[in-house]
């Protein structure tokens, strides 16, 4: 069974601070997407990276894959109000009907 | 668009009581799945469907059961149900073309918030 290990598990900032998520897995990945989900809310995708070394930006937010495609991080660059959300790191395998492996999952707040 | 589409919201049941929560899809989608989130977790596949007829478990398929009998639709069933039930149900649905394809993004519903007493 492949397991995804996200730290922390919680974190509290305030505005404008910045921060990482980390994922972890003993396992190799073809491919991790990240998702964010607020309260009452399906996840909805940020990014998906299938190569081992790929940095992807979305505005703020800098997303890394591992090397040996086993790991993945999430940096957010002065956090904002409307970053707060559960980020939800998950790992897909070639030839698994595109099932996903969800991490654990990171609950960042974000306050004034 | 309307997206993932899954009723009820909220519901009560109770112990030894059975249910079908709904999912349906309007973006003709192949692939569609049920998870479970669990307070402070992530999601656990349920089932997952790669097509009309065709189904198969995933990582926790005990104590429910699933069908698909068009495109749009993939009902999950509850039986008998029981308090370790109890927790948020999301459906999702991707697409994945016959040359196959990696990371292809899953879209969810908003979910089902159901409590077994």
């Amino acid at each position: 069974t492949q397991l995804l290990e996200q730290s922390p598990q919680f974190l509290s900032i305030q505005e404008g601070e910045n921060l990482t998520v980390y994922c972890n897995s003993s396992s190799v990945f073809s491919s991790l997407q990240w998702y964010r989900q607020e309260p009452g809310e399906g996840p909805v995708l940020l990014v998906t990276v299938v190569t081992g070394g790929e940095v992807k930006k979305l505005k703020r937010l800098t997303f890394q894959f591992g090397d040996a495609r086993k790991d993945s991080s999430l940096h957010i660059t002065a956090a904002q109000p409307g970053d707060t959300g559960l980020y939800l790191c998950a790992g897909g395998a070639t030839g698994t009907a595109s099932k996903l492996t969800f991490g654990t999952g990171t609950r960042l707040q974000v306050t004034l | 668009n309307a997206g993932v589409t899954q009723t009820p919201k909220f519901r009560i049941l109770k112990i030894g009581q059975s249910m079908t929560l709904q999912c349906t899809q309007d973006m003709n989608h192949n692939y569609m799945y049920w998870y479970r989130q669990d307070p402070g977790m992530g999601l656990k596949l349920i089932y997952y469907s790669v097509g009309a007829g065709i189904t198969d478990k995933g990582e926790v398929p005990n104590g429910y059961n699933v069908s698909r009998s068009t495109t749009e639709d993939f009902p999950l069933r509850l039986e008998l149900a029981a308090p370790s039930q109890t927790s948020v149900y999301f459906c999702a649905s991707s697409y994945r073309g016959r040359g196959g394809s990696v990371g292809q993004p899953q879209h969810f519903g908003d979910g089902t918030r159901l409590s077994i007493l």
